[in-house]
């Protein structure tokens, strides 16, 4: 069974400070591995995927994540972050060979961005 | 973009009571999802569907059916609503590519059963 773990409920952080949002996966196989942001009163929305290869991966808005193997993680990072990127940031993860993508999600991190 | 419409954004029901939330689709997906979203739990799958006329269990089934009578809409039914069925519900649907399916979501139905 797969599972997604986002130990950080909410994080603080000033404007213009860099952030990471941690996510831990576990599962006997390397599964896809997402981040999705959801704004205020707003539906998710991808940010970035990660299905193989480099395991640094740009997604929008300058966010970018890491995928290690040896970790079983795939931590979330901006270099300098804006007080619209105020959000809850989900983690998830679906099986590879499974039919269709059957998302299993963390519980999220709020993030709020300190002017 | 794909866009999936959900109604109504908010919703008071009485225990006992049926309801009946609504997904509406506009891009020719295949796969539709629902979800619902509790603080602590993040998005748990309750029902999906891979085309017209099919519904499948997704994690937390009991209590909940699901209805696709059309390749655009997807209906989640609850017939005996309860106060534990409080919760903000996410309609989705993707493009059918497999594991690495993106999915596009609602912007959520808000249900509260007192």
């Amino acid at each position: 069974a797969q599972s997604v773990t986002q130990p950080d409920a909410r994080v603080t952080v000033s404007e213009g400070a860099s952030l990471q949002l941690r996510c831990k996966y576990s599962s006997s196989v390397t599964p896809y591995l997402f981040w999705y942001v959801q704004y205020p009163r707003q539906g998710l929305q991808l940010l970035l995927k990660y299905y193989s290869g480099d395991p640094v991966v740009q997604g929008v808005n300058g966010f970018e994540a890491e995928f290690s193997k040896s970790n079983s993680s795939f931590h979330l990072r901006k270099a300098s972050v804006h007080w619209s990127d105020s959000a809850v940031y989900f983690c998830a993860v679906s099986m590879r060979g499974s039919a269709l993508g059957r998302l299993h999600f963390g519980a999220g991190t709020q993030l709020i961005v300190i002017p | 973009e794909a866009a999936v419409t959900q109604s109504p954004r908010n919703k008071v029901a009485v225990t006992g009571g049926k309801v009946t939330l609504s997904c509406n689709q506009t891009n020719n997906h295949n796969n539709m999802y629902w979800y619902r979203q509790d603080t602590g739990h993040g998005l748990r799958l309750i029902h999906y569907s891979y085309g017209a006329g099919s519904t499948e269990k997704g994690d937390i089934p009991d209590g909940y059916k699901a209805s696709r009578p059309s390749q655009e809409n997807f209906s989640l039914i609850l017939e005996l609503a309860t106060p534990s069925q409080t919760s903000v519900y996410f309609c989705a649907s993707g493009d059918a590519r497999g594991a690495n399916e993106r999915l596009f979501f609602g912007h959520g139905t808000k249900l509260s059963v007192l």
